[in-house]
């Protein structure tokens, strides 16, 4: 079947804006996850979904970052008043269960820009 | 604080060596280690998953063994090819952080032919 997909491929938005961004995961994928790869940051994680719940958003750098999860699939990741520092690759990854076993398989991430 | 290390941040070998990259990690309590690859521009393709209670892990050309007493994952590329040029992440979900998969910053892999 169809890999986890992410929408847009790019963003390009202006300092101020918000943006939102999308995640498709794998059908039948219960756990979905958002991280945050920067230039000389490595791979972060952001926020973790089993179903619609978020257990875990210890990973969100402030509160102009947000997350949902609806229907126990779509994930939308949203920045408001978008900074220059979040400029970043933004990876969405999907799995069976989240119970720390099973493979978590990754989209193909969104590029933004924050000029 | 929980890390994990990539050694070295870059290789370079001619087409057809057998090659290891290496991962420490800092805290033996794991659920899980998995082996990324990432190609320029792309996401990340899951090349292997360890279980905490596994020592290896083999998909074709590809191993990975774990010693989670020492921290320590290495992954064996046999017969490398110009193919194999990419980033290789490591990365470790430990027991204690959720399921959230603490990376590496990876090796950068570059086989000339």
């Amino acid at each position: 079947g169809a890999g986890v997909s992410q929408s847009p491929s790019n963003k390009v938005t202006e300092k101020g804006k918000d943006v939102e961004l999308r995640c498709d995961p794998i059908s039948g994928h219960t756990a979905l996850y958002w991280y945050r790869q920067s230039l000389g940051q490595g791979l972060e994680f952001l926020i973790y979904f089993q179903g619609n719940s978020a257990p875990d958003k210890s990973g969100l750098p402030s509160d102009r970052f947000s997350a949902e999860r609806t229907g126990g699939s779509v994930s939308t990741l949203t920045i408001q008043r978008t900074q220059q520092e979040d400029s970043a690759v933004y990876l969405c990854a999907s799995s069976l269960v989240g119970t720390g076993s099973y493979e978590q398989y990754f989209g193909p991430g969104t590029r933004l820009t924050v000029t | 604080k929980q890390e994990v290390t990539q050694i070295p941040a870059a290789l370079s070998v001619p087409e057809g060596e057998n090659l290891v990259l290496n991962c420490s990690f800092t805290d033996s309590a794991i659920y899980n280690l998995q082996w990324f690859r990432q190609d320029p521009g792309k996401g990340l393709t899951s090349l292997l998953l360890i279980q905490s209670s596994q020592r290896e892990q083999t998909s074709g050309r590809l191993n990975a063994s774990l010693d989670k007493s020492s921290g320590r994952s290495t992954l064996y590329i046999a017969a490398s090819q110009p193919g194999d040029s990419a980033t290789y992440l490591c990365a470790v979900n430990f027991s204690n952080s959720g399921y959230a998969l603490n990376f590496g910053k990876g090796t950068s892999l570059l086989v000339t032919p």
